[in-house]
């Protein structure tokens, strides 16, 4: 099926520093997500992503947080600067547009630690 | 604000035998999808349903947006089939999807 990559797989990092996690989505998808899971928690959304801009964000998305996509690159979610209860596993997921085709495909998942 | 329940949080069956997860919503859900975590910690797409049932091999998912509920049948269980299953639902609109997850549920097969 359709694959989304995310690089690194892991990161460690320490508190104060900036980490940016990458995130190769489905090649013809349009919609591209962040999603953050604290170990022994359920998945939470964090972020959508659309046309360049955020589309809706959750409480979770911190003003440390930014995303983006430029043109023919990854999808980015930045943190600057870290924080320790920033450490957790960070899925990225892309969707097509419309109908039938809101289905979500996720990547691996970047584990991040925050030192 | 909006949740998913899902039940059980573990399950144990033996080879050839069959159960069901379920998932209840506390509000209502435009969309299910249905994953399971494999050992490298990917999701793997089961399901996506906007409403009805679907099936594939062993697998069977149903979806009751009304109700606000969907289920996971496993049949004929295989030591492969063993891990965590997740259910997430969302309510796609054109502000953008989330999806809200479940707990997941642990499944084991035994021979």
């Amino acid at each position: 099926g359709p694959k989304v990559l995310q690089i690194p797989s892991h990161q460690i990092i320490d508190m104060g520093q900036m980490v940016t996690l990458n995130c190769d989505p489905v090649s013809n998808h349009l919609y591209f997500y962040w999603y953050k899971q604290i170990l022994g928690q359920q998945m939470e959304f964090l972020v959508n992503f659309y046309n360049g801009k955020v589309m809706e964000k959750s409480k979770l998305f911190k003003d440390q947080f930014s995303v983006e996509r430029p043109d023919g690159s990854y999808f980015t979610l930045k943190i600057q600067p870290t924080a320790l209860e920033d450490s957790a596993v960070y899925f990225c997921a892309s969707s097509l547009l419309g109908g039938s085709s809101y289905e979500q495909y996720f990547g691996p998942g970047t584990r991040l630690t925050v030192l | 604000g909006d949740q998913v329940e899902q039940s059980p949080s573990a399950l144990s069956l033996h080879e050839g035998t069959g159960s069901a997860l379920r998932c209840n919503f506390t509000t209502t859900m435009r969309a299910v999808q249905w994953f399971r975590k494999n050992s490298r910690g990917s999701l793997i797409n089961l399901f996506y349903l906007a409403s009805g049932t679907k099936e594939n091999g062993r697998l069977k998912s149903a979806f009751d947006s009304k109700e606000r509920y969907s289920t996971l049948h496993i049949r004929d269980a295989q030591l492969e089939d063993s891990g965590t299953y997740f259910c997430a639902a969302g309510n796609y609109g054109s502000s953008g999807n989330k999806l809200i997850f479940g707990i997941g549920t642990l499944l084991s097969v035994k021979p």
